[in-house]
């Protein structure tokens, strides 16, 4: 079945440093692959999407692009602040319905 | 345009009993999902509601179910709880189901099971 591995938390950075999340997804076809955030206390919500190879899905200095031949997704941000911090999690979803699998999510710190 | 609304939000009940669990998606959104998270399991896909039909089912036993109705709200039950299905549900919609499709998601429903 579908599955999406993400990297370990959490992750610790000092203001302004860069930040990378990675993640690798297996699936059947060409799935779609989102960011999704969950800030302490509140739901879900979109962080970034990109629907096919080699797209890249771009929000609040946040990028990731879809790379086919890696099977990755990895999530950027040059400068992160201390209102990132969050837990991070990578979302594949395929097939003609929303068969959706989630990643065990990455907790980021960022210190000031 | 109003978000996921969950109701109730908190809900504390016994083993062996049952709950509901209400979910309205964002108005004109027709696909509903669930999810159970939990810290040891992360966020594990219940089931997909679509026009009152469940299109996708994740691996849950046959105590958890669903249902939609005709305005697209949902509702999700579960029968004699146990201990394990502490944890936060939470409901997401999205405007078609499809795969490229983003979901919106609502605050959750946090459920202690005593």
């Amino acid at each position: 079945g579908d599955s999406v591995t993400q990297m370990e938390g959490p992750v610790t950075l000092s203001e302004e440093a860069f930040l990378t999340i990675n993640c690798t997804y297996t699936a059947t076809g060409y799935p779609s692959l989102f960011w999704y955030v969950q800030y302490p206390g509140e739901g879900l919500q979109l962080l970034l999407k990109a629907t096919k190879a080699d797209d890249k899905g771009s929000n609040k200095g946040f990028e990731a692009t879809y790379r086919k031949e890696t099977t990755s997704f990895h999530l950027e941000k040059g400068s992160v602040q201390v209102s990132d911090s969050a837990v991070y999690f990578c979302v594949s979803s395929s097939g003609g319905y929303q068969k959706v699998t989630f990643g065990t999510g990455t907790k980021l710190q960022v210190i000031p | 345009k109003a978000g996921v609304t969950q109701t109730p939000r908190y809900l504390i009940k016994t083993r062996g009993q049952q709950v509901t669990l209400s979910c309205s998606p964002i108005s004109g959104h027709r696909s509903v999902s669930w999810y159970q998270q939990t810290p040891g399991q992360g966020l594990q896909f219940l089931f997909e509601y679509f026009s009152e039909t469940q299109r996708n089912k994740g691996n849950f036993p046959g105590r958890f179910s669903g249902r939609q109705f005709s305005n697209s709200r949902s509702e999700m039950n579960v029968s004699t709880l146990e201990l394990g299905d502490s944890a936060l549900y939470l409901c997401a919609s999205s405007l078609s189901g499809q795969s490229s499709y983003e979901q919106y998601f609502g605050p959750g429903t946090r459920l202690t099971v005593t």
